[in-house]
């Protein structure tokens, strides 16, 4: 069974400095997907960025963006110019391929991010 | 286009009672997948249908059901509620079709069993 593990449940940043958020997973298989989603107090689960395991580019979305080590089986997250709109829980999430009748997510316990002003 | 929508949005239960969940997937999202999130053991997998079948269930007691509808709008029934159960559920819909497609979530629905 996949594992995915978020060892910081904690981490602050200053307004507009850089942050990373680190994620390492455990799986058997060698097509996956990885998600970061972000959950604000609203409670509602937002994707901040994807990654398909396959592809050796790093994703990259406006501000955030991921380092994805395959052989180490890492996947962080870097935001850039941190924003107050950043604070919120994030949580790192593995996907087996679509082909594979295991198509659920498996989450991280997350990481509480807050954002100095 | 509208988002994911989860109703009831708050729900206090009463142990032994069962309660429903519905969720209303993205236009055009055959898939949908719930999720229980509490605090201790974060968020957990319950089942996924598509078509009208469920296709993966988590390692939940039969207590957790869904079902599917034609219109792919979903429901999630709790039998026998449990002071445990209290926990914020989560709905996820998506595209299929073989694309790496990310889940959309709803704002869940916040049950508490008391």
């Amino acid at each position: 069974a996949q594992t995915v593990t978020q060892s910081q449940p904690e981490m602050s940043v200053q307004e507009a400095e850089t942050v990373t958020l680190s994620c390492t997973y455990d799986t058997s298989e060698s097509d996956y997907y990885l998600f970061w989603y972000k959950q604000p107090p609203s409670r509602q689960m937002i994707l901040v960025i994807r990654q398909e395991a396959y592809k050796q580019q790093n994703a990259t979305e406006n501000r955030f963006s991921v380092n994805f080590q395959k052989a180490a089986k890492s996947f962080s997250l870097k935001i850039s110019d941190s924003q107050l709109g950043d604070a919120a829980m994030y949580f790192c999430a593995y996907r087996s391929p679509p082909t594979g009748a295991n198509s659920k997510l498996t989450f991280g316990k997350g990481i509480t991010l807050s954002v100095r002003p | 286009k509208a988002g994911v929508t989860q109703t009831p949005r708050y729900l206090i239960k009463t142990r032994g009672q069962q309660v429903t969940l519905s969720c209303s997937p993205i236009s055009g999202h055959r898939s949908v997948s719930w999720y229980q999130q509490t605090p201790g053991q974060g968020l957990q997998f319950l089942f996924e249908y598509f078509s009208e079948t469920q296709r993966n269930k988590g390692n939940f007691p039969g207590r957790f059901s869904g079902r599917q509808f034609s219109n792919s709008r979903s429901e999630m029934n709790v039998s026998t509620l449990e002071l445990g159960d209290s926990a914020l559920y989560l709905c996820a819909s998506r595209r299929t079709g073989g694309e790496n497609y990310g889940y959309t979530f709803g704002s869940g629905t916040r049950l508490t069993v008391v």
